[in-house]
């Protein structure tokens, strides 16, 4: 079984509509994150959490909000999805504890189309 | 403002070729300087990582070398392999706050 898992992994919505973006973990990391990549921009940082009561934002949250449930889960919501919106979601895991390594591991991510 | 800089864009490599990609940066809190590697339809992946105070590291085929006066740092691929395909992403991490600056991605193509 994967390591990080994201739903769902494709998605379609309309304009207006509250999505909601779900990632879990196994891995037993205490950090983890989300990002959007879109061609030519690479990865952009949404949203990270260092642990369940640190969430901070990233270089791109206005419109979006995050919501830590347990160390294991990370979810990303869309108020109010709008087409520029549209594009590849990941989210990613961390250990703080791994000093020297500083690998995130990332989901298979969820290709969001808003129409 | 982007703080790491990835050029180029896109590379096409034949078989046996070298790739290179390079990657600029501006903030001088940097201190570890990953490459994540991704295939489609897959996550990014680490491939090999470098600290500023060596100026070059070796893993097989994938070489990164480092300037650090001229905040720089770029990936070499050696004997290129149709199956080294993919989206290659540097970054940068100040390794006191560890939140990660990706560059912009190559697509890089390497033809049979």
């Amino acid at each position: 079984d994967a390591d990080v898992t994201q739903t769902p992994r494709n998605r379609i919505t309309k304009t207006g509509k509250r999505i909601m973006l779900e990632c879990s973990q196994t891995k037993g990391h205490d950090r983890m994150y989300w990002y959007r990549q879109d061609p030519g921009l690479g990865l952009r940082l949404i949203y990270y959490s260092f642990d369940v009561k640190d969430i901070n934002k990233g270089e791109i949250s206005d419109g979006y909000s995050v919501s830590r449930q347990a160390q294991a889960k990370f979810s990303l919501s869309l108020e109010s999805a709008i087409p520029n919106q549209t594009a590849l979601y990941f989210c990613a895991t961390s250990d703080s504890t791994d000093r020297g390594k500083y690998e995130q591991y990332f989901g298979p991510g969820t290709r969001l189309t808003v129409t | 403002q982007q703080q790491v800089k990835q050029s180029p864009q896109s590379l096409i490599v034949q078989k046996g070729g070298i790739s290179i990609i390079n990657c600029a940066y501006e903030n001088t809190a940097f201190d570890y300087f990953p490459w994540y590697q991704q295939f489609p339809g897959k996550g990014p992946a680490l491939l090999i990582a470098i600290r500023p105070d060596v100026s070059e590291k070796k893993e097989g085929r994938f070489t990164i070398s480092f300037n650090k006066s001229a905040k720089q740092f770029s990936l070499h691929i050696m004997d290129s392999q149709p199956g080294d395909s993919a989206t290659y992403f540097c970054a940068a991490l100040p390794t006191s706050y560890g939140k990660l600056t990706f560059g912009q991605g190559t697509i890089l193509t390497v033809h049979p």
